[in-house]
């Protein structure tokens, strides 16, 4: 069964303190990982695509590597406008979207 | 582009009433997706169109739900009778290649059956 598994579940920061979320995949011939970011409230807002092990996306703070087991995202200095929840999602069989439980991130000040 | 619209933004009814939620995908876009969010079952794909035809549909949980496509500019996701455990945040997302092209969503609709 095609499956990602998130973790952290939840992670608390200090602003400038970096880290890293996981999301693990069983997913026979990943054709895709995807990384979005959630505001409470607010529908789900597309951050990374990620097709092959080794590949490697970043944007301001943000950076999502890719191996074959596992995907990335390293958040560098972070400041309290990060904080949300991420989502990790894998396309699996039947061209869909499986997503992990997502990781809530809170960045204090 | 105004994104991916749906309505209601908010849904409050009662069992055995039907609801129906309405999405307008981004112009252009062939694929349209129907996912149900619950802190218990995270996000889940209920259904997914290809130029307006249903192409998978084995995530809709039940009969009492339904979906349908009768344009390229506008969805439905119908739920008759309504119960409690369908209380959920419902979001409609679009995008041009299928599941491995970026997925737009909508602002969801949260469904509250009482």
């Amino acid at each position: 069964e095609d499956q990602v598994t998130q973790s952290p579940e939840a992670l608390r920061l200090q602003e400038g303190e970096s880290s890293s979320l996981n999301c693990s995949y069983t997913v026979s011939g990943l054709r895709g990982l995807f990384w979005y970011r959630q505001d409470p409230g607010k529908g789900p807002e597309f951050l990374f695509t990620l097709y092959s092990a080794g590949e490697e996306k970043e944007k301001e703070r943000l950076k999502a590597t890719l191996t074959k087991k596992e995907s990335f995202l390293h958040i560098t200095a972070p400041k309290p406008e990060d904080s949300a929840t991420y989502l990790c999602a894998a396309v699996a069989q039947g061209n869909k979207l499986v997503f992990g439980a997502g990781t809530i991130l809170r960045v204090k000040s | 582009d105004a994104g991916v619209i749906q309505s209601p933004r908010h849904e409050v009814t009662e069992m055995g009433q039907e609801v129906t939620l309405r999405c307008k995908p981004i112009s252009g876009h062939d694929y349209l997706f129907w996912y149900r969010q619950t802190m218990m079952r995270g996000l889940e794909l209920l259904i997914y169109f290809n130029n307006n035809v249903p192409i998978d549909d084995s995530g809709m949980p039940e009969d009492r739900f339904s979906a349908k496509m009768p344009n390229a500019s506008f969805s439905t996701l119908k739920i008759q009778p309504s119960e409690p455990r369908d209380s959920a945040v419902y979001f409609c997302a679009s995008s041009l290649g299928g599941a491995r092209d970026t997925q737009y969503f909508g602002p969801g609709t949260r469904l509250t059956v009482l």
